[in-house]
């Protein structure tokens, strides 16, 4: 059963940086793509970014390009999400994920001062 | 970027009925699309994958169909339990896009 357990978040100020976690289980991790999607309150879903299997190939969106950074540890089956610079308008539920399965519980940002 | 347009915004049903919500994308995707059901304060539950393929635990009345460009979720006979915002999402492009999303609601 694939699982996908999510860790970080919380509430910081404008200018923070917080780093969100996703631990994998159920599936080869090692040789699956991940990404991750945020939810602002009350909208739809947005991709964020995308991280091969190997990390080689890495992708952002243009909102959050530059300040964000995505990993990957294969031996520990974890990606991660190193967001800085943090601005009101990421404050979002993130969620992990990987194609044709299901998502990771989600974890809120809230960004304020 | 795959814009992904979902139809119609918002759908008003009675329980048992036939509930169908379509999305169709910019560019074809082949097979690569996919369908959440999101209840309020739930993260997106999958549904469907790759347009067909059923999810084991989600209920037989839920079924996806298309290929391409256009693609349909259809419920059926809905249950009160069905009332929730519907997500089609690509996978086709590394770059992840999602369908605005279809409210259902009960009568």
């Amino acid at each position: 059963q694939v699982d996908l357990v999510q860790s970080g978040g919380g509430v910081v100020q404008p200018g923070s940086s917080l780093r969100l976690s996703c631990a994998a289980s159920g599936f080869t991790f090692s040789t699956s793509a991940m990404h991750w999607v945020r939810q602002p309150p009350g909208r739809g879903l947005k991709w964020v970014a995308i991280i091969s299997f190997d990390g080689s190939n890495i992708q952002y969106a243009d909102s959050v390009k530059g300040r964000f950074t995505i990993s990957r540890d294969n031996s520990k089956n974890t990606v991660y999400l190193q967001m800085n610079s943090l601005r009101a308008e990421d404050t979002a539920v993130y969620y992990c994920a990987t194609p044709g399965h299901p998502w990771g519980q989600g974890t809120r940002v809230t960004v304020s001062s | 970027e795959i814009v992904l347009t979902q139809s119609p915004d918002l759908q008003s049903v009675t329980p048992k009925e036939k509930v169908t919500i379509t999305c169709r994308a910019s560019q074809s995707i082949g097979r690569s699309l996919h369908w959440y059901q999101q209840k309020p304060d739930q993260s997106p539950k999958l549904l469907i994958k790759y347009a067909s393929q059923s999810i084991s635990g989600v209920p037989s009345r839920f079924s996806g169909s298309g290929s391409g460009t256009d693609f349909t979720l259809t419920i059926n006979s809905l249950e009160a339990e069905d009332a929730a915002v519907y997500y089609c999402h690509q996978s086709s492009s590394l770059v992840w896009t999602f369908g605005q999303g279809t409210k259902v609601e009960i009568k």
